[in-house]
């Protein structure tokens, strides 16, 4: 199956700063959308992008389907934006109407 | 427009008994997706249901199991349950057309004492 990697892991970052995290995966996809996984555990859609570049605010992303890879641009962060930020693809040739998440970047900003 | 309902928010039980969780979907999404998510193996994919049909299945034991209503509401049953069970359950919905992804509840969290 698909395989999904994010980078980095983890990020501390003083609040203001910018930053950018990145999910590859193994094989072409019909659905990539980044999600934020607040501290109460809900998983919130930051942005549907199987492909080019959009923007919602501070936050911007790219995926380069033929690549494989797609990044999320956080600018001048805010503690709110700290938590978890996940990756998710999905395949529609297999058939599994699924979602593969990465493992995720856990994010802290710090005051 | 309300969003993806899940209940109950929390739940303890113990070892051996049985747990219901319910899910409402967007109204108007007909696909309603469940997946389990520990500090262990991450967000795993249990299963999807489209029209009262379940479409797909993950990689879990047959305890673990779910139906769809008529009005797209999903509940999944976990059955004898073990501790390694305690996780956040989280459901998503889907319209299943292109351009539209999966949009999720705020889960229930489960503890298997």
């Amino acid at each position: 199956g698909i395989q999904v990697e994010q980078s980095p892991p983890d990020l501390i970052l003083q609040e203001g700063a910018n930053s950018t995290l990145r999910c590859n995966f193994s094989d072409s996809v019909n659905n990539l959308q980044w999600f934020h996984q607040n501290p109460w555990g809900q998983l919130i859609n930051l942005f549907y992008i199987p492909s080019g570049t959009k923007q919602n605010g501070r936050l911007s992303a790219t995926t380069v389907a033929t690549e494989r890879y797609s990044l999320l641009y956080i600018s001048s962060s805010q503690t709110t934006d700290s938590g978890v930020y996940f990756c998710a693809v999905e395949n529609y040739g297999g058939a599994t109407n699924k979602l593969i998440f990465g493992t995720g970047t856990l994010l802290a900003v710090q005051p | 427009k309300a969003g993806v309902t899940q209940t109950p928010r929390y739940l303890i039980k113990t070892r051996g008994q049985q747990v219901t969780l319910s899910c409402s979907p967007i109204s108007g999404h007909r696909s309603v997706s469940w997946y389990q998510q520990t500090p262990g193996q991450g967000l795993q994919f249990l299963f999807e249901y489209f029209s009262e049909t379940q479409r797909n299945k993950g990689n879990f034991p047959g305890r673990f199991s779910g139906r769809q209503f008529s009005n797209s509401r999903s509940e999944m049953n976990v059955s004898t349950l073990e501790l390694g069970d305690s996780a956040l359950y989280l459901c998503a919905s889907s319209l299943q057309s292109r351009g539209y992804g999966y949009t999720f509840g705020s889960g229930t969290r489960l503890t298997v004492v």
